[in-house]
């Protein structure tokens, strides 16, 4: 079975700071890597995934994240964030295992960006 | 488009009550889902189907009763709502063919059992 680990549930940052959100995931098979974002009282919606070749994938927003089989992390990234880039992340899994529809989410990191 | 769109969007139900969460989809999308979110927990999945009369049970079905007769509707139905109910439920949808598909979220449904 697939499982996602989020270290961080709170990151505080300052505006135009850099950040790095973590995420660590384990399967024994290979898998499919999602990044989704979720807004004060609203859904989640995608900002990046990966499904293979190049390991350094961007996202929208100036979002990136960077596929690290060996260390099965897939870390997302900004050079420098915005007060409206304060939200929830969450990190996804899913493989052929599970059906590759189905996720399996970490348990968030809660992103706050203060002036 | 609308996209995902879900019904109720706040509701308060007594113990033992049952009710039925809506969820609908104009993309034409044959993959639909139900989650909850729960502090710390992250989105656990309860329900899924990948097509009109085919569903299957997720990681936490119990309590829980879904049907899809339409390609658009999904809806969630608690049996006997329980406090343990108490959560934000997200109905979400993505196409089929290929893999790695985007899944769109509706807004959610905040439901309190008390």
């Amino acid at each position: 079975a697939q499982s996602v680990t989020q270290l961080d549930s709170q990151v505080p940052v300052f505006e135009e700071a850099p950040v790095e959100l973590r995420c660590n995931y384990s399967s024994s098979v290979s898998v499919y890597l999602f990044w989704y974002v979720q807004y004060p009282n609203q859904g989640l919606q995608l900002l990046l995934k990966y499904l293979s070749g190049s390991t350094l994938v961007k996202g929208i927003n100036g979002f990136e994240a960077e596929f690290n089989k060996s260390q099965t992390s897939f870390h997302l990234r900004k050079p420098s964030v915005h007060i409206s880039d304060t939200a929830e992340y969450f990190c996804a899994v899913s493989s052929v295992n599970t059906g590759f529809q189905k996720l399996v989410f970490g348990t968030g990191t809660r992103l706050l960006v203060s002036p | 488009n609308a996209g995902v769109t879900q019904t109720p969007k706040f509701q308060v139900l007594k113990t033992g009550q049952s009710m039925t969460l809506q969820c609908a989809q104009d993309m034409n999308h044959e993959y639909m889902s139900w989650y909850r979110q729960d502090p710390g927990m992250g989105l656990r999945l309860i329900h899924y189907s990948v097509g009109a009369g085919i569903t299957d049970q997720g990681e936490v079905p119990n309590g829980y009763n879904v049907s899809r007769s339409t390609t658009e509707d999904f809806p969630l139905r608690l049996l006997s709502a329980a406090p343990s109910q108490t959560s934000v439920y997200f109905c979400a949808s993505s196409r089929l063919a290929g893999a790695g598909n985007e899944q769109f979220f509706g807004p959610g449904t905040r439901l309190t059992v008390l």
